[in-house]
């Protein structure tokens, strides 16, 4: 059981530059999220998805998009990368809300944008 | 202001110590509380959950205290292990599930 899986686990890119992040689960989670995790501060909430088909927008999406069209697949995109979106960015998923569930997270993609 | 305050930022303990993290937040109405330790390089794992009805809630060599009155939450660890080196997040989630990340305690255990 691999859990979350995100690829890659490390990228660099040019300002300008569009990349892709892939979140895949396997425990048939409703419930995906990608955060970004930047020093001295919390995690905080790029775009969640309820579900297959539906996203939302969390703390702070702007210059980010994202498509749930599989409900194991949670993808990040960034269309032109800024300097300012050098982070960690973490995927998670959780079964539902519902039972205090807890989020379960992948090990990050490093992202440093030059 | 960031609702959730953790404190101290960093903390260096020798193996086979005690020590205690803090987190406050003002997070309201409160559904719950979560612990979790993220190992370096890693993403973070749920330790412990306190909801609002519980003070005191162990895991292990892992102790979690919840003070919904004060809105204070402490995570002592017994007997520091290296194992233990890590990151500790607290994250304090309301009634429409919203989830707040505290910035974490760096914890270094040191034979």
């Amino acid at each position: 059981n691999a859990g979350v899986t995100q690829t890659p686990k490390f990228r660099v890119l040019k300002t300008g530059q569009s990349m892709t992040l892939l979140c895949a689960q396997d425990m048939n989670h409703e419930y995906m999220y990608w955060y970004r995790q930047d020093p001295g501060m919390g995690l905080r909430l790029i775009h969640y998805s309820v579900g297959e088909g539906t996203t939302a927008k969390g703390e702070v999406p702007d210059g980010y998009n994202v498509s749930r069209l599989k409900k194991q697949n949670f993808l990040l995109g960034l269309e032109s990368a800024a300097p300012s979106q050098t982070s960690v960015y973490f995927c998670a998923s959780r079964p539902t809300v519902l039972g205090n569930q807890p989020q379960h997270f992948g090990d990050g993609t490093r992202l440093s944008i030059l | 202001k960031n609702q959730v305050e953790q404190s101290p930022q960093s903390l260096i303990i020798l193996e086979g110590k005690n020590c205690t993290l803090q987190c406050n937040y003002t997070v309201s109405p409160f559904s719950n509380l979560r612990w979790y330790k993220q190992d370096t390089g890693r993403g973070p794992v749920s330790l412990t959950i306190m909801t609002f009805s519980e003070n005191t809630k162990s895991n292990g060599r892992y102790t979690a205290t919840l003070d919904a009155d004060t809105k204070q939450s402490s995570l002592h660890i017994t007997a520091s292990q290296l194992s233990d080196s890590a990151s500790y997040i607290c994250v304090v989630s309301g009634n429409n599930n919203d989830m707040r990340f505290g910035a974490g305690t760096r914890l270094t255990v040191k034979p």
